[in-house]
């Protein structure tokens, strides 16, 4: 699996977007970019996947950039219940191996 | 649909005693996963399993931890002779067959307190 690199932290204003950075530079062509998140005391939670094409579901969006080396996670309306850890993963989609986590970027979501 | 279910969700034991951890992955999931997590740190896999067979246990310590996922019943991640050391957030994840990372669903963790 590529390895990827994130910010330790990063703070939002509630009501803001938040925007979480990933570099991955090494990805393979056949790699996808996987947003996890873990909640406080909780197991992480699957956000959001994608290949090359941009990406929005009911969570977030996911903008990769063309030579997809790098992607953003978005939270377009930022609340406190997504303050969390953000993990970004890279790997292929046919790879039924362990999920391997960083160590992720703890977003705070402030008042 | 029940998803991943982990109990106990906290545990305490004195030294030297086991823990059994035990997680009924979701319905018609195959694979089974165990992570461990430190206080203030990241998760860390364990081990990897399938129906009777063990896929991939590099990340369990050589001596004193096991898992198993018998043909019936749950996984169990078993700990003999606990020690301080072992206190941490044990989690739970299974998938379907061939299902990439999206299809991975985590239960909601046992806290295991060593005293």
């Amino acid at each position: 699996d590529a390895k990827t690199t994130q910010p330790p932290s990063m703070d939002c204003a509630e009501g803001r977007a938040a925007n979480l950075p990933c570099n991955h530079s090494t990805i393979s062509g056949n790699e996808y970019v996987y947003w996890y998140r873990q909640i406080h005391s909780q197991g992480p939670q699957y956000i959001i996947h994608g290949l090359k094409n941009n990406e929005t579901n009911e969570m977030a969006s996911l903008i990769i950039t063309e030579d997809r080396k790098s992607s953003t996670l978005i939270l377009p309306h930022a609340t406190l219940r997504d303050t969390a850890v953000y993990y970004c993963i890279v790997r292929a989609p046919d790879n039924t191996d362990k999920l391997i986590f960083g160590t992720g970027t703890r977003l705070q979501v402030f008042p | 649909n029940a998803g991943v279910m982990q109990n106990p969700r906290h545990l305490v034991r004195r030294r030297g005693q086991e823990a059994r951890l035990r997680c009924s992955p979701m319905k018609g999931h195959s694979h089974v996963y165990w992570y461990r997590q430190l206080p203030e740190e990241g998760l860390k896999f364990m081990v990897y399993l399938q129906k009777e067979n063990i896929i991939d246990e590099s990340g369990m310590p050589k001596e004193r931890f096991s898992a198993e996922f018998p043909k019936e019943g749950p996984s169990i991640l078993r700990i003999q002779q606990v020690v301080r050391g072992d206190s941490a957030a044990y989690f739970c994840a299974s998938s379907p067959f061939n299902a990439g990372p999206d299809g991975y669903t985590f239960g909601s963790g046992t806290r295991l307190t060593v005293v």
